[in-house]
């Protein structure tokens, strides 16, 4: 059964660096879908993203973030500089047409800022 | 805000006990969808149920919607202790955009 990736897993970084957390999302979806849950917290809306540009942005999404969907098959989430806030699970989603069709997540990157 | 609300946070059963969680919604919706949540790992889509349905089944889950309440419920019958998991729903608001307004969850504990 087709399935979101994401890599990596799990990522330590230090305050102030860069990470980006990559997604490859279902081969034929048109849509693509970043959301964060920090421990204990809802899951949160960050970008979504459609014929290669942002279509939505929640307030959380700020200058720090950016998305790209380099070569037609991997979807990133870039923080240019990570904050201790932004510690969180961030799931990559995709969906074959907006949101009246279902939404399919990955297992997740696990993002620690120490 | 737009945001639903699942009740009850928590609920632990005895396996082969029927589970029901709620959602609560404030305003109109295109659909709303239920998520499985396996401690600390991703989404897994349940079911998705659109403004103009009553009743969706998918092997051993039953959704219902009630618009004019605004409100969902999700049925598990005869529980597993494989089905203990946080369970959410996720709404698609009319005039929303094209994002999911995620509810607080409910932790079901299915026991042997």
């Amino acid at each position: 059964e087709p399935e979101v990736t994401q890599t990596p897993s799990h990522q330590v970084t230090q305050m102030g660096q860069e990470v980006i957390l990559r997604c490859v999302p279902i081969s034929n979806h048109l849509y693509f879908y970043w959301y964060r849950q920090i421990l204990g917290q809802k899951v949160e809306f960050l970008v979504s993203f459609y014929n290669n540009e942002i279509s939505e942005k929640s307030e959380i999404f700020d200058d720090q973030f950016s998305v790209e969907r380099p070569d037609g098959s991997n979807f990133t989430l870039k923080i240019r500089s990570t904050k201790l806030e932004d510690s969180a699970m961030y799931f990559c989603a995709s969906s074959a047409n907006d949101l009246n069709t279902e939404a399919f997540f990955g297992q997740g990157t696990r993002l620690t800022v120490v | 805000s737009q945001q639903g609300e699942e009740d009850p946070q928590a609920l632990s059963i005895q396996e082969g006990e029927n589970a029901t969680m709620n959602c609560s919604y404030k305003t109109s919706i295109n659909n709303l969808q239920w998520y499985r949540q396996n401690s600390g790992r991703g989404l897994v889509h349940l079911i998705l149920i659109r403004s103009n349905e009553r009743e969706k089944h998918s092997g051993r889950l039953r959704v219902t919607l009630d618009t004019s309440k605004k409100s969902s419920s999700l049925l598990i019958t005869a529980s597993r202790a494989a089905d203990t998991a946080s369970y959410f729903c996720a709404t698609v608001y009319t005039g929303g955009g094209n994002k999911l307004t995620f509810g607080t969850g409910t932790q079901l504990k299915v026991e042997l």
